[in-house]
């Protein structure tokens, strides 16, 4: 089955900083790969996605890059603010045509003011 | 729209008994799935459904059953409660078919003492 590794398991950045977070895949027919938030205490919430026919996805001040032959992808946050402190879990389909998704292990992102 | 909802919120069970978490979605999606969230882990697949009468085993479905009669309705249940199964419970619904997407209800925390 599919295996999701995430990085790093925590990060810390200075308010207006840019935050990076990097996930590899091991299946070769993923083709969906998701990021959620998740504020404590509450349910993930998406807040970008990418296909794998896409090598970069932007909105706003957050973008996704994917690199199909390398199986990784990486959630980019720029001009961070407070509100952005969250844990945030990267996801990939099980299989092409698949709607299952394999989650890692998530990042606690720390956004010092 | 209410999105998907969940009951109880909270629960508290003793070990060997059993209960029923109730998730309701009104977005008729027809896929829909039971995940459970430890403590700095990210989320692992327990069942899954992609219509009524149809369901299957995730990652994680030991000591849990599900059933789908309905399109909106999908509950989990626990037979003789373990503290293993001390988790908070997500359960999601998707479109599927012409998306990934999937959409979280807020979640149920149980702890099995």
């Amino acid at each position: 089955g599919e295996n999701v590794e995430q990085h790093p398991s925590t990060l810390s950045v200075q308010e207006g900083d840019s935050a990076v977070i990097k996930c590899t895949y091991s299946d070769s027919a993923s083709n969906y790969f998701p990021w959620y938030k998740q504020e404590l205490g509450k349910r993930p919430q998406l807040i970008i996605d990418i296909r794998s026919n896409v090598g970069e996805k932007k909105d706003q001040r957050i973008a996704v890059t994917l690199n199909k032959t390398a199986k990784h992808f990486s959630l980019h946050i720029t001009e961070t603010q407070p509100e952005d402190s969250a844990v945030y879990f990267c996801a990939a389909t099980s299989g092409a045509g698949s709607y299952q998704l394999t989650f890692g292990k998530g990042t606690k992102l720390s956004v010092i003011p | 729209n209410a999105g998907v909802t969940q009951t109880p919120k909270f629960r508290i069970l003793k070990i060997g008994q059993s209960m029923t978490l109730q998730c309701t979605q009104d977005m008729n999606h027809n896929y829909m799935y039971w995940y459970r969230q430890d403590p700095g882990m990210g989320l692992k697949l327990i069942y899954y459904s992609v219509g009524a009468g149809i369901t299957d085993k995730g990652e994680v479905p030991n000591g849990y059953n599900v059933s789908r009669s309905t399109t909106e309705d999908f509950p989990l249940r626990l037979e003789l409660a373990a503290p293993s199964q001390t988790s908070v419970y997500f359960c999601a619904s998707g479109q599927g078919v012409l998306t990934y997407t999937q959409y979280f209800g807020p979640g149920t925390r149980l702890t099995v003492l």
